[in-house]
């Protein structure tokens, strides 16, 4: 199956600075990659959904400049999280898929920790 | 606004039937979907089911949508060690991979 690989899987970062997560399609071209974030014993809630080559569409409540989205080829998105606050801390998982309406794959997750 | 709700945790002893629950509140979701995530990995899709249909079986899975109750069920038959995961149901308007709404998701637990 399709493979979906994000980096890293954890990482902890001190308060007021930047961190950057990346998500790679492995062995297919992602026209499409959504991000998502996981509160303890939360759902995972869509942040964003991010097409190749545009910018991203943010879900309402999501600070576009805060969790900036680059999607610059088709097999890599990255998220950054600037000035990075403890509130911040959560887990974080994108998913890509190579059309429109069809299935996502998932990345392993990355768990943020901001101290 | 989209709510998914499902119960956090279950525990079964091996060999039996396990049976996740989900309800959701908009009656407009076009696809309903089962996602696996199992520790230190990414959610696996399992399996999924279109609104106009009642039942899907799938080998020890079967899904069950009673459309009008908005309640989505996901039974695993013989119930091995290897299936203890969190178990997340998500619907979609659209289909595929798109702007998923997920549940809190389900630990299941298989004990020996």
């Amino acid at each position: 199956g399709a493979v979906v690989s994000q980096h890293p899987s954890r990482v902890i970062c001190k308060s007021g600075t930047s961190v950057k997560i990346e998500c790679r399609s492995l062995d297919f071209q992602a026209t499409t990659m959504f991000w998502y974030r996981q509160f303890p014993k939360q759902s995972l809630m869509l942040m964003a959904t991010s097409n190749e080559g545009s910018k991203a569409t943010y879900e309402q409540g999501v600070e576009k400049d805060k969790f900036l989205i680059n999607h610059a080829s088709l097999t890599l998105s990255t998220l950054t999280v600037t000035s990075a606050h403890p509130e911040d801390s959560s887990f974080y998982i994108c998913s890509a898929q190579t059309g429109q309406n069809t299935e996502a794959f998932f990345g392993q997750g990355t768990r943020l920790t901001v101290v | 606004g989209e709510d998914v709700e499902q119960s956090l945790f279950l525990s079964v002893r091996e060999g039996d039937s396990s049976v996740i629950n989900c309800t959701y509140t908009d009656s407009s979701s076009t696809y309903l979907y089962w996602y696996k995530q199992e520790p230190g990995a990414g959610l696996q899709l399992l399996t999924y089911i279109f609104s106009n249909m009642d039942m899907k079986q799938d080998q020890r899975l079967t899904v069950l949508l009673n459309k009008k109750d908005k309640h989505l069920s996901l039974r695993i038959a013989d119930t091995q060690t290897g299936d203890s995961a969190i178990y997340f149901c998500a619907e979609s308007l659209t289909g595929g991979g798109n702007k998923l709404t997920f549940g809190t998701g389900t630990q299941l637990k298989v004990e020996l």
